[in-house]
């Protein structure tokens, strides 16, 4: 039972270009999703967040979109810089967060 | 407090071998949360505490692996006759409340099994 997903593996985009990351649900019950950021052999981190009573919010060069009807989330990168080459994971829950597969970007010079 | 610190980084065992793996999370941090991640997955929940009442256990979590947070501040996790399918990245995170708020994971405790 996959109930968040992220469709697409993977991600090549150019630098300086825009960045547009994808995530699905499935629980109606989300109310608060987040976006880590995942380089090799580190944790999770932190990037942003956004409430359901929120569709968009923005901070710096990330803006995380919400479509409550559509149960889809985006996060745009603009404009996008090789340290942003990463995996990215989007993940929602209460007491638990349920996770994403995650998206490898790539940024290219 | 420089953030949640997990120990070993590292864990090479012999598949039958047990292995005990400690989280410190971030000192004003009440709940505490152990995830598993393998290869082209994201982090799945395995348990989380709660100072130190263990409040869920996923159904990931067998009866080979234990967790505990004593007085709730550290936790260790402990995998018993390890076997090759345990092989994965055990990320440890913590957070102050529940729900509304990101958690804070640390940099994660490789084990290989061979």
């Amino acid at each position: 039972d996959q109930q968040v997903k992220q469709n697409s593996p993977s991600l090549s985009v150019q630098e300086g270009r825009i960045s547009i990351l994808n995530c699905d649900y499935t629980n109606s019950m989300f109310d608060y999703f987040l976006w880590y950021k995942k380089y090799p052999a580190e944790g999770p981190t932190f990037l942003i967040s956004i409430s359901s009573i929120k569709d968009k919010n923005e901070d710096g060069r990330f803006t995380v979109f919400l479509n409550k009807s559509a149960k889809h989330l985006s996060l745009h990168i603009v404009p996008s810089q090789p340290g942003d080459s990463a995996v990215y994971f989007c993940a929602s829950g209460a007491q638990k967060l349920v996770f994403g597969q995650g998206t490898r970007l790539t940024i290219n010079p | 407090d420089t953030g949640v610190s997990q120990d070993p980084r590292h864990k090479i065992t012999k598949r039958g071998q047990n292995v005990t793996f400690r989280c410190d999370p971030i000192s004003e941090h009440n709940r505490l949360y152990w995830y598993r991640q393998t290869l082209g997955q994201g982090p799945e929940f395995l348990t989380y505490f709660q100072n130190e009442a263990q409040l869920e256990k996923s159904r990931l979590l067998s009866d080979r692996f234990s967790a505990e947070r004593p007085k709730g501040s550290f936790s260790t996790l402990e995998i018993q006759r390890t076997e090759q399918g345990d092989s994965a990245m055990y990320l440890c995170a913590s957070t102050s409340h529940a729900g509304g708020t990101e958690a804070f994971f640390g940099q994660g405790t490789r084990l290989t099994v061979v």
